[in-house]
């Protein structure tokens, strides 16, 4: 079974920093990996749409790598801003089970003004 | 602009009662998903269908079904809620299966008292 891992938990950077943050994942055969956003009760807003065959995407000042052969992905957020607090979450589409969609846990980034 | 629409943001229910959760998309998808999100535990898929009429179990199916009578509709029944269906409910979807980008409701907190 697929499983995605985010790390780190929890971040805290002061306004204006670049940052990233990780996901990895355990089986590479996938059709695509999604970056979502969700803030505190609220449902998740796509970010960035990787599929299997791209190495990066960009939206803005994100940018979404994926290394699919290492199982890794990274999100980049450029000269963060206190409006980007929120949790980011990954999730993978494995081939093998077709409609299952697999999430990390997330990583709850504060940014401070 | 894409659209997926839950019919409540807060519920408040007593255990025992039926309860009727939906949600409506307004870009001709052919899958829909039901998630539920606990903390810790992340999101986890109930259930999804991919055509009128069709369903399929997902992880976490005990205790609730769906129905799926319109394209754009799909509810999530609670037969009989309970406390340990206190949850946040998200509704997704997506045009094709695992290829396709995935679209989130706002949520539906649920509380069962």
């Amino acid at each position: 079974k697929q499983e995605v891992t985010q790390i780190p938990a929890a971040l805290s950077v002061p306004e204006g920093e670049n940052l990233v943050l990780n996901c990895s994942f355990t089986d590479s055969a996938i059709y695509n990996l999604q970056w979502f956003r969700q803030d505190p009760g609220k449902g998740l807003t796509s970010l960035l749409l990787i599929q299997s065959s791209q190495r990066e995407q960009t939206s803005g000042r994100l940018n979404a790598s994926l290394d699919k052969s290492s199982g890794r992905s990274t999100l980049y957020i450029a000269a963060s801003q206190p409006g980007d607090s929120a949790t980011y979450l990954c999730a993978v589409s494995p081939i093998e089970t077709g409609n299952q969609f697999y999430f990390g846990t997330g990583t709850s980034l504060t940014v401070i003004p | 602009d894409v659209k997926v629409t839950q019919s409540s943001r807060y519920l408040v229910k007593r255990t025992g009662e039926k309860v009727f959760l939906e949600c409506v998309q307004d870009m001709d998808h052919e899958n829909m998903f039901w998630y539920r999100q606990d903390p810790g535990l992340g999101l986890r898929l109930i259930y999804f269908s991919y055509d009128v009429k069709m369903k399929e179990k997902g992880d976490i199916p005990e205790g609730y079904s769906v129905s799926r009578e319109k394209k754009e509709r799909f509810s999530l029944i609670l037969e009989s809620a309970s406390t340990n269906q206190t949850s946040m409910y998200l509704c997704a979807s997506s045009l094709f299966a695992g290829e396709s980008r995935r679209y989130f409701g706002p949520g539906t907190r649920l509380t069962v008292l």
